[in-house]
């Protein structure tokens, strides 16, 4: 099946920092790359949806000011949290769609912010 | 609105069969899938349905009736490694996922 990697795995910042975590579809040409958030015992959130070549649309309540989304190329998107604050910890799961429109997730990336 | 219905918990023995419902309403259907997650990973990928009726995979079976806005995963044979969530989600119209809640596994020995 298509793999996505994401990376880093894990990662643990400070306060005010920023932090980029890169989505890429291995194997395949992914239109369209989704960005997750799960905070414990909860369900997958979806924050926003990217396009290669054009600006991610965001769900409500996400701020595109503080999750960055670049989706540069068929096979690459990556989310920046800016200024990141303990709140923002959580796991983040990015998912690549290909022209099936079957949709292949990424590991996950869990972010800790202290 | 958009919804999707399934258990929060289920618990079952080892070695036996257990059947984890799920309903939804969605704007549009294009088809549904089940996710198994483990605690403290990505969701992977266990099944699509979008035509009617029973796909099985080894242990593994999905059921779908769109009529009735429902569909169900079998687990056969369980083993304890099955302890896990299970995740339904439907593509809407606009091909995106809407996502369940999901079911937490727990399996005894």
């Amino acid at each position: 099946g298509a793999v996505v990697s994401q990376h880093p795995s894990w990662v643990i910042c400070k306060s005010g920092t920023s932090v980029k975590i890169e989505c890429r579809s291995l194997d395949f040409q992914a239109t369209t790359m989704f960005w997750y958030r799960q905070f414990p015992k909860q369900s997958l959130m979806l924050m926003a949806t990217s396009n290669e070549g054009s600006k991610a649309t965001y769900e409500q309540g996400v701020e595109k000011d503080k999750f960055l989304i670049n989706h540069a190329s068929l096979t690459l998107s990556t989310l920046t949290v800016t200024s990141a604050h303990p709140e923002d910890s959580s796991f983040y799961i990015c998912s690549a769609r290909d022209r099936e429109r079957e949709q292949f997730f990424g590991p996950g990336t869990r972010l800790t912010v202290l | 609105g958009q919804n999707i219905d399934q258990p929060t918990e289920m618990t079952a023995t080892e070695g036996a069969i257990v059947q984890i419902n799920c309903t939804y309403q969605t704007s549009g259907f294009n088809g549904l899938f089940w996710y198994q997650q483990h605690a403290g990973e990505a969701p992977t990928f266990l099944s699509y349905n979008v035509l009617d009726g029973l796909e099985e995979k080894g242990r593994f079976s999905s059921f779908l009736s769109r009529s009735k806005g429902y569909s169900y995963l079998l687990l056969k044979e369980l083993q304890m490694k099955d302890s896990a969530s299970y995740l339904c989600a439907v593509l809407d119209s606009n091909y995106q996922l809407i996502w369940g809640a999901g079911t937490k596994l727990i399996i005894k020995p």
